[in-house]
């Protein structure tokens, strides 16, 4: 399975954005980029994911180095509810590629 | 509710003793997986179903847990003679096999085993 590589923590403010990195230097080319994020107390939940594409949707934004080798998980304007681990995964399209392989993740604060 | 559901939500149990978890998948999704998470730690892939076939089993899956789902619903998992290293959190996800890598997975929120 590749591997992604994130930072333990980070800390940001509220209403400010965030940028959460990810690098993934062993991607191949038909390795998707998924983001799920776990909040206290609670299983994962699907963040977004994207290919080669910058993505958005009403949680937030994906922007996929042109090389592929990083990525990076955009909160537009954090709330106090978006404290969680951030999980940055990579899936392939094989058929019979079905799980998701967590890392540790970063685990954001968000400060009031 | 239309989510995925856990039951129990926790459990206490002496090494050695078996237990079984339940899952209930959302209605329509045919795909069910078990994770297991401990302390710290990312979760880690257990085992998968499409409907009631067993599709993909992880190393990690002793001979001492078993899984079922046997009508393509409901999913349950088994650990028999527990031991004090299978205390964690156990996390099921379901979702829809529509084709393609995009298809997200929904999770419960988790049986908190503890084996004393």
């Amino acid at each position: 399975d590749a591997k992604t590589t994130q930072p333990n923590s980070m800390e940001s403010n509220e209403e400010e954005p965030v940028h959460l990195p990810c690098n993934h230097s062993t991607i191949s080319g038909t390795d998707y980029i998924h983001w799920y994020r776990q909040l206290p107390s609670q299983g994962p939940e699907y963040v977004i994911h994207g290919l080669t594409s910058n993505v958005n949707n009403r949680m937030a934004s994906l922007a996929i180095a042109e090389d592929r080798k990083s990525s990076t998980l955009i909160l537009h304007r954090a709330t106090l509810r978006d404290a969680a681990v951030y999980y940055c995964i990579l899936r392939p399209l094989i058929q019979g590629a079905q799980k998701l392989v967590f890392g540790q993740g970063t685990r954001l604060t968000i400060n009031p | 509710d239309t989510g995925v559901s856990q039951d129990p939500r926790h459990k206490i149990t002496k090494r050695g003793q078996n237990v079984t978890f339940r899952c209930d998948p959302i209605s329509e999704h045919n795909r069910l997986y078990w994770y297991r998470q401990t302390l710290g730690q990312g979760p880690e892939f257990l085992t998968y179903f499409q409907n009631e076939a067993q599709l993909e089993k992880s190393r990690l899956l002793s001979d001492r847990f078993s899984a079922e789902r046997p009508k393509g619903s409901f999913s349950t998992l088994e650990i028999q003679r527990t031991e004090q290293g299978d205390s964690a959190m156990y996390l099921c996800a379901s979702s829809l096999a529509t084709g393609g890598v995009g298809n997200e997975q929904f999770f419960g929120p988790g049986t908190r085993l503890t084996v004393l």
